[in-house]
């Protein structure tokens, strides 16, 4: 069964700091995704992401945060100038398209210090 | 309430019962999608449901979706131990972006 892969899979970080959260989408999948679920809270949609652009975003998603997919494979998400706040699970997700399954990856807990 | 709303927020059985779990929204849907995560760790997508279709089936578990009245059911019939995990019903609306809005999610607890 294919997989998306998330890594790291925890990461600690001081508050102030850049960090980068790195996924492995589903190969032939198009479509990709960042969510996040704050300790005890629904998951919360941040970004979708088609064709090397945003194709949609929340308001979470500030310019704090950005998303890029520096090759062929890897889908990342930067979170500059870390807030207590934005420690919380991140899961990627891709999908071969609206309306089809997903696939989440095992998401990386960030823990702001 | 919130899209994706699920009640109860917990529920406790014995194996070998059948769970029940319900969603409503509020907005139009393309389809809805229920998910299962153990604690701590990811989303395993279980079944989605199309908005022209009405029930489904995978295995142990089956999905309804009422459109005229944003509601949807999952049941999990026969329940094991191993089905505790958190439940969760997320809705992909029709913006072709394919974002889901999940609800708050329906703590199963199957007790040997």
């Amino acid at each position: 069964e294919p997989e998306v892969t998330q890594t790291p899979s925890h990461q600690v970080t001081q508050m102030g700091q850049e960090v980068i959260l790195r996924c492995v989408p589903i190969s032939n999948h198009l479509y990709f995704y960042w969510y996040r679920q704050i300790l005890g809270q629904k998951v919360e949609f941040l970004v979708s992401f088609y064709n090397n652009e945003i194709s949609e975003k929340s308001e979470i998603f500030d310019d704090q945060f950005s998303v890029e997919r520096p090759d062929g494979s890897n889908f990342t998400l930067k979170i500059r100038s870390t807030k207590l706040e934005d420690s919380a699970m991140y899961f990627c997700a891709s999908s071969a398209g609206p309306g089809r399954g997903y696939t989440f990856g095992s998401g990386t807990r960030l823990t702001v210090v | 309430s919130q899209q994706g709303e699920e009640d109860p927020q917990a529920l406790s059985i014995q194996e070998g019962e059948n769970a029940t779990m319900n969603c409503s929204y509020k907005t139009s849907i393309n389809n809805l999608q229920w998910y299962r995560q153990n604690s701590g760790r990811g989303l395993v997508h279980l079944i989605l449901i199309r908005s022209n279709e009405r029930e489904k089936h995978s295995g142990r578990l089956r999905v309804t979706l009422d459109t005229s009245k944003k509601s949807s059911s999952l049941l999990i019939t026969a329940s094991r131990a191993a089905d505790t995990a958190s439940y969760f019903c997320a809705t992909d609306a029709p913006s072709n972006t394919g974002k889901l809005i999940f609800g708050q999610g329906t703590t199963l607890q199957v007790k040997p």
